[in-house]
């Protein structure tokens, strides 16, 4: 079945800095894909729709300066945390559809200390 | 009021038993419908996919839609502990939100032998 994989599974990083998280499609191509988040006991709420050679559509509330996105491949969508305090630790989750359905890679759970 | 609602439990069974799990949904555009299942610290997995009103039936599982009432179902037949996880609802509309999933806040499950 279709793969998608995610990278780091988890990270610690300081405040300020910057965190990236990729996605891959390990065994087709995705020319869109999707990023979430969940925080602890809550369900996924989409950030933004990665789509391959074009900007990444953000919803609502969230900052497109703060969570770069480039999807510059069919098989590569990147997530990047930039200047990330505290607040911003949750679990990140990518997706991307496949026939029938979404898949989705395992996460990432980020951690700002 | 969400556009997506599904109770969060905590839901306990006992090996064996039937399992029903539900959604209500507000928006009138969503037409397609998934469940997913969660463990924890991981991506969502795929169970069921449907896209039209009635019942739809893969081994132990049967998504259940109507879409008069707004309405979806899963049903687990002879439950297993290792079915203990949390379950998401997820809704998509076509068009221009093609690939966008609403989820519902997931509703946890422990299956006890």
């Amino acid at each position: 079945g279709a793969v998608v994989s995610q990278h780091p599974s988890w990270v610690i990083c300081k405040s300020g800095t910057s965190v990236k998280i990729e996605c891959r499609s390990l065994d087709f191509q995705a020319t869109t894909m999707f990023w979430y988040r969940q925080f602890p006991k809550q369900s996924l709420m989409l950030m933004a729709t990665s789509n391959e050679g074009s900007k990444a559509t953000y919803e609502q509330g969230v900052e497109k300066d703060k969570f770069l996105i480039n999807h510059a491949s069919l098989t590569l969508s990147t997530l990047t945390v930039t200047s990330a305090h505290p607040e911003d630790s949750s679990f990140y989750i990518c997706s991307a559809r496949q026939g029938q359905g979404y898949t989705f890679g395992s996460g990432t759970r980020l951690t700002v200390v | 009021q969400k556009e997506v609602e599904q109770d969060p439990g905590p839901l306990s069974v006992p090996e064996g038993a039937i399992v029903s799990l539900n959604c209500t949904y507000s928006n009138s555009a969503f037409q397609y419908f998934m469940w997913y299942r969660q463990y924890s610290r991981k991506g969502p997995e795929l169970l069921m996919y449907t896209y039209s009103s009635g019942n739809k039936e893969d081994g132990r599982f049967t998504a259940q839609v109507d879409k008069s009432s707004k309405y979806i179902s899963l049903f687990i037949r002879d439950s297993q502990p290792s079915d203990s996880a949390t379950y998401l609802c997820a809704m998509s509309a076509g068009g221009t939100s093609y690939g966008k999933l609403t989820f519902g806040q997931g509703t946890i499950l422990t299956v006890h032998p």
